[in-house]
């Protein structure tokens, strides 16, 4: 079946670490992004990616880095620098630019303990 | 910058009542308009794409419309059901980037 998996569901991080959260696709996607989405807030831009090893800052990118080696693979690493990590995590993949659809992970749930 | 606002926030109706769901954003230089519905706790699930090009869009229950000059969607829901509960969400892609823009949802709720 194709479509996007996000690891883990649920991730917990102590104060100072760095964390990965994980995003696979095997849509054969060229583009593909990560948001933020705090308690009844709608969804922010962290970072997009339109193809292989090229990566672009959305609107909340501070704290946040990503990688892009692989089509199929982006992940995103939650630095010490973001001071309120606590928040649902979505991946999303589409065909490239122009007017196709988007299609979304499960997300991940990352809380500071 | 593109804004996307959808307005109610939340609301709630009975069982079986028709409902419309609304999506503005501001700068009307779009690829397409996508809805999203998000049930508590789990990912998006792609509801209705709607390209610029076109005006409206159906799936069984749900049409969404389009005026792109007013910067204007709305989700028409008919026959609503409790299991139509959930958050519904758009996002404009603006042309020229790869960009998704959110709107902050509306929370429906259906009651039996």
């Amino acid at each position: 079946d194709g479509g996007i998996t996000q690891s883990p569901k649920y991730l917990f991080r102590k104060e100072g670490q760095n964390v990965t959260l994980s995003c696979e696709q095997n849509l054969n996607h060229d583009a593909m992004y990560w948001y933020r989405q705090d308690p009844g807030q709608g969804l922010r831009l962290i970072y997009y990616s339109q193809i292989v090893n090229d990566f672009q800052k959305g609107d909340i990118a501070e704290g946040y880095s990503v990688s892009r080696e692989k089509k199929e693979s982006f992940p995103l690493t939650v630095t010490s620098a973001q001071k309120n990590p606590t928040a649902f995590y979505l991946c999303a993949s589409k065909p490239g630019v122009g007017g196709s659809e988007a299609f979304f992970g499960q997300g991940t749930r990352l809380t500071v303990v | 910058k593109q804004e996307v606002t959808q307005i109610p926030a939340a609301l709630s109706v009975p069982e079986g009542e028709n409902l419309v769901l609304n999506c503005s954003f501001t700068d009307s230089a779009i690829y397409n308009l996508q809805w999203f519905r998000q049930d508590p706790g789990k990912g998006l699930t792609s509801l209705l794409l709607i390209q610029s090009s076109q005006r409206e869009q159906t799936s069984g229950r749900l049409n969404a419309s389009l005026d792109k000059s007013s910067g204007r969607s709305t989700l028409y829901i008919a026959a609503s059901q409790p299991g139509d509960s959930a958050t519904y969400l758009c996002a404009v892609n603006t042309s020229g980037t790869y960009k998704y823009i959110f709107g902050t949802g509306t929370r429906l709720k259906v009651l039996a």
